[in-house]
């Protein structure tokens, strides 16, 4: 079965990288996301990555691949008040299979001015 | 159009109502998606719908009823909930199935069952 670990919480100071980690079971092929929930919103997909790739860099968000030990970060670079909110690792099957989401437990970011 | 839409925002219901949650999107996406998401935990997917069929229902109890009637819409009609049913419900679309198709949210309506 799947499963996706995470931190539940990250305190940065504003102007530092934030480096929020996951880690997934799946050992087959597959897409892995990143969302972000903002108190009583909805998610926003902030970037993915598929498991051949080792790096993806997105403006001020870069993730990393390490696909031996399935561990999949997200680094958030000059940290702002804007990015307090929960982070979601979220990964899916290929092949077209009517997979859902599975998601992490969330990891709340949390800025310190 | 680039969004999901749901309405209501907010829903409170007693345990005998029926209601309905709606959702909409113009963005050509043949796969929409419901997840219920409890406070402070994470998503969890509880039907997918592709091409307007039921391609998956997780187990959800019968109380919740999902409704596709054309491929813009998706809705979920509740009856005979109980309180435990009280959540933020997500819905999602994407232009297919699989991991190559990103999921786009909505923001949810959220539900308190009384």
């Amino acid at each position: 079965g799947e499963d996706v670990e995470q931190s539940l919480f990250l305190s940065v100071r504003e102007g530092d990288s934030s480096v929020i980690n996951c880690t997934y079971t799946d050992s087959s092929s597959t897409y892995l996301y990143w969302y972000k929930q903002e108190p009583g919103a909805g998610l926003q997909l902030l970037t993915y990555i598929f498991s051949n790739m080792d790096m993806k860099q997105d403006q001020r968000l870069t993730v990393l691949l390490n696909k031996k030990d399935k561990h999949l970060s997200l680094r958030i670079a000059d940290t702002q008040t804007g990015d307090s909110a929960i982070y979601f690792c979220a990964e899916i099957g290929t092949g077209g299979g009517a997979d859902g989401l599975t998601f992490g437990k969330g990891t709340h970011l949390i800025i310190q001015p | 159009d680039t969004e999901v839409t749901q309405t209501p925002k907010h829903l409170v219901m007693g345990m005998t109502n029926k209601k309905s949650l709606k959702c909409e999107q113009h963005m050509g996406h043949r796969a929409m998606y419901w997840y219920k998401q409890k406070a402070k935990k994470p998503p969890e997917l509880m039907f997918v719908y592709s091409y307007e069929k039921l391609s998956i229902n997780e187990s959800v109890p019968s109380r919740f009823s999902p409704e596709c009637p054309n491929s813009s819409l998706l809705n979920l009609h509740l009856h005979a909930l109980q309180p435990e049913d009280s959540a933020l419900y997500l819905c999602a679309s994407s232009q297919g199935l699989g991991g190559n198709n990103e999921q786009f949210f909505g923001p949810g309506t959220r539900l308190t069952v009384l």
